[in-house]
């Protein structure tokens, strides 16, 4: 049963243009929500995270939105760089499962120059 | 400020051998997960450890596999007689203290096994 899913597995965006990455859920008891950008042989490296209280949250070019009726949220990369190039994994927990991190299965983004 | 440690980064067993992770989490981090990543699937959890307590390991498989968080060094992650299945890549994580569904998790760079 995967509770959270990422429907993309890649996508190719032009530098300078938006990339929008999706991620949905099942488990209405997530209430926290987490991106990590992933290269290749090394750790997922933190993005940015959102609250379920919240539907928005923006750290520079990255921004993460949440909507909780339609359990699905997503992450908006403006300007894109090739810099951006990497697999991103979204991820989501509940404040009583252990705190474990239940991850999707990643989005594969291309930017091009 | 050093990140997460991982050692080996890469390792190869042959099946029946034992496998030994280890993870230092970063400076001031008292709590530390560990994650499996198979070939083209996302993380999956395995087990949720603080100093010298097993929080969670729900999922971890349970035979062959365990995991400890002594109270000085690293925390270890022991596959015992591997199969290929184990080939994976294995991932450490860790948080500082605090309210835990808060904080947010900081990944080492990994250890890829490669079971024979």
């Amino acid at each position: 049963d995967q509770q959270v899913k990422q429907n993309s597995p890649s996508l190719s965006v032009q530098e300078g243009r938006i990339s929008i990455l999706n991620c949905d859920y099942t488990n209405s008891m997530f209430d926290y929500f987490l991106w990590y950008k992933k290269y290749p042989a090394e750790g997922p490296t933190f993005l940015i995270s959102i609250s379920s209280i919240k539907d928005k949250n923006e750290d520079g070019r990255f921004t993460v939105f949440l909507n909780k009726s339609a359990k699905h949220l997503s992450l908006h990369i403006v300007p894109s760089q090739p810099g951006d190039s990497a697999v991103y994994f979204c991820a989501a927990r509940t404040n009583n499962a252990g705190n474990m991190l239940t991850f999707g299965g990643g989005t594969r983004l291309m930017v091009k120059p | 400020n050093a990140g997460v440690m991982q050692n080996p980064r890469h390792l190869v067993r042959r099946r029946g051998q034992e496998a030994r992770l280890r993870c230092s989490p970063m400076k001031g981090h008292s709590h530390v997960y560990w994650y499996r990543q198979l070939p083209e699937e996302g993380l999956k959890f395995m087990v949720y450890l603080q100093k010298e307590n097993i929080i969670d390991e729900s999922g971890m498989p349970k035979e062959r596999f365990s995991a400890e968080f002594p109270k000085e060094g690293p925390s270890i992650l022991r596959i015992q007689q591997v199969v290929r299945g184990d080939s994976a890549a294995y991932f450490c994580a860790s948080s500082p203290p605090g309210r835990q569904w808060q904080e947010t998790q900081y990944f080492g760079p990994g250890t890829r096994l490669l079971v024979l």
